[in-house]
């Protein structure tokens, strides 16, 4: 069974800290993996990796991907009390159907 | 270029009442994705379409539950018979072809009483 995995579940950090988000999957027919960024409603997209090694920013955000590893990360630089939100990381699966396959996401709190 | 749409946003179903959940791709995008997020569960796949099209349905519990994406109109997720269990978030995401990242609409938070 295709599955994602996602440490820690939960993380409090102080303004200004640096983060980072695990994520490792089993899944079959793998394709990339995607990281996004839930507060009370709509996941919102950050990051798709499909290369293993390429290192992929936008602002304070960052992720990587090891194919080889089964593993990908999120850092976040610099966290503001805006960064606080679930991140989600989800395997896109190919070959016929293509779906994401989810983590329960890690909860991240960012007090002032 | 507006985002995915659906609605309602909320709705409450008494037992064994149908529920009717909309939902309206970017546009642009051919392919729709429906997920449902149980409490203190990740979300989980449910069916994937494209117009007129059940491409993979292999997340959908056999019983009750349906979905569509006609040609005209939004796509539809429906349940029939709706039970206690069914109260979750759903989520619809679209995308303009394959292997490229999907985008979620705000999602429907259905509640069976």
């Amino acid at each position: 069974e295709d599955k994602v995995v996602q440490s820690p579940l939960s993380l409090v950090v102080h303004e200004g800290d640096t983060v980072t988000l695990n994520c490792s999957y089993e899944v079959t027919n793998f394709r990339s993996l995607l990281w996004y960024k839930q507060e009370k409603k709509a996941p919102t997209f950050l990051f798709m990796l499909t290369s293993s090694g390429i290192e992929k920013k936008s602002g304070r955000l960052s992720s990587i991907l090891d194919k080889k590893e089964l593993f990908s990360i999120l850092n976040i630089t610099a966290t503001q009390t805006g960064d606080s939100a679930v991140y989600l990381c989800a395997a896109l699966t190919q070959g016929g159907s293509e779906k994401l396959v989810f983590g329960k996401g890690t909860k991240l709190t960012v007090n002032p | 270029n507006a985002g995915v749409m659906q609605n309602p946003r909320h709705l409450v179903r008494r037992r064994g009442q149908e529920a009717r959940l909309r939902c309206s791709p970017m546009k642009g995008h051919s392919h729709v994705y429906w997920y449902r997020q149980l409490p203190e569960e990740g979300l989980k796949f449910m069916v994937y379409l494209q117009k007129e099209n059940i491409i993979d349905e292999s997340g959908m519990p056999k019983e009750r539950f349906s979905a569509e994406f006609p040609k005209e109109g939004p796509s539809i997720l429906r349940i029939q018979q709706v039970v206690r269990g069914d109260s979750a978030a759903y989520f619809c995401a679209s995308s303009p072809g394959l292997s490229v990242e999907q985008y979620f609409g705000p999602g429907t938070r259905l509640t069976v009483t």
